[in-house]
């Protein structure tokens, strides 16, 4: 089945650092990823969709300033969380599409900034 | 009102039981359903996809979508305390995003 790498699986950094989070299908080609944040017992919630090759469309009231989403490649889309800050603690997922219906998750990233 | 209503739970039942779990929804658009498991402080993982109206299983998993009432449920049969985890429905909208219900998490009590 299809397979989504996601990388770092936990980072700590200090504030005003920024972070960067990878995200890589690793058996078919995505061409469309989604980035999403999740807080405690909470469900997913949106944060960008990014097509290969184009600018990431953000969900209203992302800052698409301090999430910075690449998408250069069809196996490849990283998020970068700039000068991070307390607040922006959490835990990010990604998504990744191949046509067909088919959106396969990573593992998480729980990010934590001190 | 949201796309998606579930019950966040909890829901707590003894091992061997029958999970129920079920989702509302208001966008008659809605054409593919979809449910995930999300273990604690992992990314979700696929369980079952369904597109049509009706019943359809996998091992000890049944899920069923009522298009005319727009309502989706998920069984587990004979629940073991591996299956304890955040069961999420989603549905994919007209742009291709998806949708999700808020979760509802399971405890199956050894």
């Amino acid at each position: 089945g299809a397979v989504v790498s996601q990388h770092p699986s936990r980072v700590i950094c200090k504030s005003g650092t920024s972070v960067k989070i990878e995200c890589r299908s690793l058996d078919f080609q995505a061409t469309t990823m989604f980035w999403y944040r999740q807080f405690p017992k909470q469900s997913l919630m949106l944060m960008a969709t990014s097509n290969e090759g184009s600018k990431a469309t953000y969900e209203q009231g992302v800052e698409k300033d301090k999430f910075l989403i690449n998408h250069a490649s069809l196996t490849l889309s990283t998020l970068t969380v700039t000068s991070a800050h307390p607040e922006d603690s959490s835990f990010y997922i990604c998504s990744a599409s191949g046509g067909q219906d088919s959106y396969t998750f990573g593992s998480g990233t729980r990010l934590t900034v001190v | 009102q949201k796309e998606v209503e579930q019950d966040p739970g909890p829901l707590s039942v003894p091992e061997g039981a029958i999970v129920s779990l079920n989702c509302t929804y208001s966008n008659s658009a809605f054409q593919y359903f979809m449910w995930y498991r999300q273990y604690s402080r992992k990314g979700p993982e696929l369980l079952m996809y369904t597109y049509s109206s009706g019943n359809k299983e996998d091992g000890r998993f049944t899920a069923q979508v009522d298009k005319s009432s727009k309502y989706i449920s998920l069984f587990i049969r004979d629940s073991q305390p591996s299956d304890s985890a955040t069961y999420l429905c989603a549905m994919i909208r007209n742009d291709y995003k998806l949708s999700f219900g808020a979760g509802t998490t399971v405890t199956v009590r050894a």
